[in-house]
């Protein structure tokens, strides 16, 4: 198994640029997450989908969209992309409704915005 | 609503010392907490997680934790670093309200030779 797999590892987009950030699992899991990582700040939820079809913003969804047609696939969004969007994402996959919801993580996208 | 702190943005530690990273939480629910680790250019791996029962956790390469709830903490200890424990490390919180986690900002530990 490959776990989660993200795609693109490295990209660099000019400020009103669009792209879309590719997250694969091959786990069956329902629940998929986007974390965005800047420096002493953690890991903030941008957006999140407990099942196919279905999405929910996290703490921080402003400037992004997410889609989840197919179960394991979950795609992240940027419409018209800003420095501020300057980060590592991460995506990461969960398997049920069980309280202890352990994620398991992607290797990260670095994304830079100019 | 749950919430994480960690203490110290940054520890260094020489080989062999202890490691302590420490953790305190709020959740007004009962809380299931989590530690993860992070090597350089690499996503997060989970060391070990507390559900329910024991409230000291093993986990991976020899770390442990232990949930008190009456100072709602979570450290995590290893009793003699490795050089190979160099990374970031990050403590997370979730509750069965919903099923997010909320991490803390991190602390990056050093290991000193």
């Amino acid at each position: 198994n490959a776990g989660v797999t993200q795609t693109p590892k490295f990209r660099v987009l000019k400020t009103g640029q669009s792209m879309t950030l590719l997250c694969a699992q091959d786990m069956n899991h329902e629940y998929m997450y986007w974390y965005r990582q800047d420096p002493g700040m953690g890991l903030r939820l941008i957006h999140y989908s407990v099942g196919e079809g279905t999405t929910a913003k996290g703490e921080v969804p402003d400037g992004y969209n997410v889609s989840r047609l197919k179960k394991q696939n979950f795609l992240l969004g940027l419409e018209s992309a800003a420095p501020s969007q300057t980060s590592v994402y991460f995506c990461a996959s969960s398997y049920s409704r069980e309280w202890s919801n352990e994620q398991f993580f992607g290797p990260g996208t670095r994304l830079t915005v100019l | 609503a749950q919430s994480v702190t960690q203490l110290g943005s940054h520890v260094s530690v020489s080989e062999g010392a202890l490691v302590l990273l420490r953790c305190n939480y709020s959740s007004s629910v009962p809380p299931y907490l989590f530690w993860y680790v992070q090597y350089p250019n690499q996503g997060l791996q989970l060391l070990l997680k507390y559900t329910t029962g024991a409230t000291l956790v093993k986990g991976i390469n020899g770390f442990e934790a232990e949930f008190k709830k009456s100072e709602t903490s979570f450290h995590l200890t290893k009793p003699s670093a490795h050089m190979s424990d160099a990374a970031e490390y990050f403590c997370a919180v979730s509750d069965h309200k919903d099923y997010k986690l909320s991490f803390g900002a991190g602390t990056t530990v050093t290991v000193r030779a």
